[in-house]
């Protein structure tokens, strides 16, 4: 159980172009997902805490418009990098927790995005 | 600020070298501690929650145990199969706005030679 699904696994494309990764969670729902960044040989950084229904965290010096995040339902989170540059080339990670009243329940994790802007 | 900090930052030993990671935290007040493993190129995969100090918890060849600073991840006779990264993450008791964030340790790459 608690499978995360990430797509697309890897995107090269264009400076200037805009690029949708979706995150769904297979096999429950999740009222919170996470979008993380990571670099090569580093930990992951968090960008954003997606809510579903309402506006998402951001982490500081992430760019909101520049990442627009969108949780319209209980399975299914998008994140829209727009108009990427070359440094936005890096990979991208979401993941979901399961909502269950109580104790604190670890977040599942999708493949990755690996994002590379020409 | 809430830390955490693993050791080493890589390890390399023979298959069947039993070993431990660590992972060291400073937290206001612990929620949750959660062990990862990520393999090259992929995401995280989840292996194992502690809440409190003294409690273990065990999968094949890995044991993870908890104290109030620290947490190890135990490993018994290793294959090469295991080697991966291992990220620590705990979760704070705080309140405010980060309350749901995890925060991560930087890993340790483990290889395990045949």
């Amino acid at each position: 159980g608690a499978v995360v699904s990430q797509h697309p696994s890897r995107v090269i494309c264009k400076s200037g172009t805009s690029v949708k990764i979706e995150c769904r969670s297979l096999d429950f729902q999740a009222t919170t997902m996470f979008w993380y960044r990571q670099f090569p040989k580093q930990s992951l950084m968090l960008m954003a805490t997606s809510n579903e229904g309402s506006k998402a965290t951001y982490e500081q010096g992430v760019e909101k418009d520049k990442f627009l995040i969108n949780h319209a339902s209980l399975t299914l989170s998008t994140l829209t990098v727009t108009s990427a540059h070359p440094e936005d080339s890096s990979f991208y990670i979401c993941s979901a927790r399961v909502t269950v009243d109580g104790r604190l329940q670890p977040q599942h994790f999708g493949d990755g995005t690996r994002l590379s802007i020409l | 600020e809430d830390q955490v900090t693993q050791s080493p930052e890589a390890l390399r030993l023979q298959e069947g070298e039993s070993s431990s990671l660590n992972c060291s935290y400073t937290v206001s007040g612990l929620r949750g501690l959660f062990w990862y493993r990520q393999d090259p190129g992929k995401g995280p995969e989840f292996l194992f929650t502690l809440y409190s100090a003294g409690e273990e918890k065990e999968k094949e060849r890995l044991k993870a145990t908890l104290t109030k600073k620290e947490s190890f991840l135990h490993i018994t006779a290793p294959k090469p199969e295991d080697s991966a990264t291992y990220l620590c993450a705990v979760q704070a008791l705080s309140m405010s706005q980060g309350a749901q964030k995890l925060v991560f340790g930087q890993g340790t790459r483990l290889t395990i030679n045949p």
